[in-house]
């Protein structure tokens, strides 16, 4: 069983739509969870930071952490052409030495 | 304030040769990890180094080293290239804390091998 799942998408919304985007992990001594985003061509960008259950949110962007269920969320509101890009969930123990990554999910948001 | 670089933004070299990629970390952070992301996947753990010490690896063969400096810039090297090390090298920086920080990373390295 892989320590981290994520469904490679792509994934086509339209423009406004709410989009979900999930991973599962199977780590427990995974403390810290993160998603990032890659445009093309670019490094992961840092978009969500937590490291408790529940949810955080910043401007359009929820992040939500269920521990019990291994599972990890992140929702994006009022999606806009901008948010084309892949998205990468990530976990950390709290070592702060090796990021274990998703495969990253492909988003598309169409006019 | 200067993010992470790093150099060369793209790199092509043939079978068996070596490669150096260099890394400037983020203004004030103390800490450089590797990773390497293949094409459609997500980035793997290549090493960390602090204090100019290696201080964990990931899953790579011996001919993957790295170097960190004083002024805690980094280096990877790679020897003895093969086709399958053709990806994205991407270096991330942090600040070592006894609590947390979260990794900033550069834009990478592509690397391709012929």
């Amino acid at each position: 069983q892989k320590e981290v799942e994520q469904d490679p998408g792509p994934l086509s919304v339209p423009e406004g739509a709410i989009v979900s985007l999930n991973c599962t992990y199977s780590n427990s001594a995974f403390q810290y969870f993160m998603w990032y985003r890659q445009y093309s061509r670019k490094g992961p960008e840092l978009l969500m930071y937590t490291y408790s259950s529940g949810n955080k949110e910043d401007g359009r962007f929820t992040a939500q952490v269920d521990k019990s269920s291994k599972y990890i969320s992140l929702f994006i509101r009022d999606s806009q052409p901008s948010d084309s890009a892949t998205y990468l969930c990530a976990f950390d123990t709290g070592t702060a030495s090796k990021l274990t990554f998703g495969t990253g999910t492909r988003l598309q948001v169409t006019l | 304030d200067a993010g992470v670089t790093q150099s060369p933004t793209h790199l092509i070299k043939t079978r068996g040769q070596q490669v150096t990629l260099r890394c400037s970390p983020k203004s004030g952070h103390d800490t450089v990890s590797w990773y390497q992301q293949a094409l459609g996947q997500g980035p793997q753990f290549i090493f960390q180094y602090y204090e100019e010490e290696e201080r964990q690896r990931g899953n790579f063969p011996d001919r993957f080293s790295g170097h960190q400096f004083p002024n805690y810039s980094s280096e990877l090297n790679v020897n003895a290239l093969l086709l399958g090390d053709s990806a994205l090298y991407l270096c991330a920086s942090s600040f070592w804390t006894f609590g947390h920080e979260p990794q900033h990373f550069g834009d990478g390295t592509r690397l391709s091998i012929l």
